[in-house]
């Protein structure tokens, strides 16, 4: 069966630093999805990366999908306080049915 | 914003007692997911909808039941409750296009079981 794996577990860094957030698949990537979570809060979706090569972008979030399609990236330019909290990759398992796997996630922690 | 609703949004109840959480989304999207989160295990599915009584089990699926008799409506419902089931659950729904859709999640119900 599939398995994502994130890196790292957690993260502190001073405001206004860059950081980056991986996650490796043990199988070819059809789909992947970053999420964000808050303490206590649902999931909000960040962006999805199909295609190899792929990079999409929202404020100061970039994403991107390698060519061979089993590695993911998310990095954050200028951290904020506001970008504090869980971030979880999730990836389509194939199928007609849209079912995801989930990373064990990555907690940000932004310093002021 | 999907429109989805769970409830209640925290439960506290005794082993062995039956427990219900309701899902409940206003855009009649065809596929709904139950998810529990704990620490160290990120979120994994217990079980899963693609139509009105269409359901089928998730990689978590023991000792939970599911029901979706109305398009709006997806049931969890823990025969008998155990210290095990304690969790964070969510329940999500994908857009109508299969296969490579994201999911969009619910606020989550707290569930603890003493």
């Amino acid at each position: 069966s599939q398995e994502l794996e994130q890196s790292p577990q957690s993260l502190i860094v001073q405001e206004g630093k860059n950081l980056t957030i991986n996650c490796t698949s043990s199988k070819t990537l059809y789909g992947l999805y970053w999420y964000k979570q808050k303490y206590g809060e649902g999931l909000i979706f960040l962006m999805m990366l199909q295609k190899g090569g792929e990079e999409k972008s929202h404020e100061k979030i970039t994403a991107k999908l390698d060519e061979k399609k089993q590695q993911s990236s998310l990095h954050i330019t200028a951290s904020q306080p506001s970008h504090a909290g869980i971030y979880l990759c999730g990836a389509n398992t194939g199928g007609a049915t849209n079912k995801l796997i989930f990373g064990t996630g990555t907690l940000l922690a932004v310093q002021p | 914003d999907a429109g989805i609703t769970q409830s209640p949004r925290h439960k506290v109840t005794e082993t062995g007692t039956p427990v219900t959480l309701r899902c409940h989304q206003t855009e009649n999207h065809r596929y709904m997911y139950w998810y529990r989160q704990d620490p160290g295990h990120g979120l994994r599915l217990i079980h899963y909808s693609y139509g009105v009584k269409d359901t089928d089990k998730g990689e978590v699926s023991d000792g939970y039941s599911v029901s979706r008799s109305k398009t709006e409506d997806f049931l969890l419902t823990l025969e008998s409750a155990t210290s095990s089931q304690t969790s964070v659950y969510f329940c999500a729904i994908s857009l109508d296009r299969v296969e490579i859709s994201e999911q969009f999640f619910g606020p989550g119900t707290r569930l603890t079981v003493l």
